[in-house]
């Protein structure tokens, strides 16, 4: 897998406002999943991007995939106190998957 | 179905003991996947598997090996502990490759 670079690594957001986690390649990615792992929990799929300039919606979850395929986004509209955790990307490659370092969002109610 | 199942929860270990982390998933998936995630840290990749038996190295495989004799069963062997091996092993299964379904997690200390 290709290294990804995630930023920022925390985020502390007022409940109600809007949150952006970042990813980014130096080289062209092929796929990006996104993942969401909960205080003391494990890591939970949220979604695949394969397209170039993919944008697909999850509720208040907006994922993007850069025209270049280099970077994609996760943006989460109005958060809850209920999205507190961190969000990782990945890329996988022939099966085996290099993810990010993750943004750690925290939310004040 | 259960999802993926690993064993134990919780170890504490001694520097130089050894010790088996099991994992087992109900999915039938071919993908199988060790990942070790240090405090604050992403996860980083240790083996995975694409098949009964076939292995492969990840990112961080030193001091680790693995096996994969069934479908089901991934176990991950400890040799010789080093406190650097103090971390939380998550294990993973994938139809795939992709789309990772994830353990609960063995969360190890090595003193």
């Amino acid at each position: 897998g290709q290294q990804v670079m995630q930023i920022p690594q925390y985020q502390h957001v007022q409940e109600g406002e809007d949150f952006t986690t970042y990813c980014n390649s130096s080289t062209t990615l092929s796929n990006i999943q996104w993942y969401k792992q909960r205080p003391g929990g494990h890591p939970v799929f949220l979604i695949q991007l394969v397209k170039s300039g993919e944008v697909k919606k999850q509720k208040r979850l907006t994922f993007q995939f850069g025209e270049a395929k280099k970077n994609s986004s996760l943006h989460i509209t109005a958060t809850q106190t209920t999205d507190v955790g961190t969000y990782f990307c990945a890329d996988t490659n022939a099966g085996k998957s290099t993810f990010g370092d993750g943004t750690t969002l925290t939310v004040k109610p | 179905n259960a999802g993926v199942t690993q064993t134990p929860k919780f170890r504490i270990l001694k520097i130089g003991q050894s010790m088996t982390l099991q994992c087992t998933q109900d999915m039938n998936h071919n993908y199988m996947y060790w990942y070790r995630q240090d405090p604050g840290m992403g996860l980083k990749l240790i083996y995975y598997s694409v098949g009964a038996g076939i292995t492969d190295k990840g990112e961080v495989p030193n001091g680790y090996n693995v096996s994969r004799s069934t479908t089901e069963d991934f176990p991950l062997r400890l040799e010789l502990a080093a406190p650097s091996q103090t971390s939380v092993y998550f294990c993973a299964s994938s139809h795939t490759g992709f789309e990772q379904y994830f353990g609960p997690g063995t969360r190890l200390t090595v003193t």
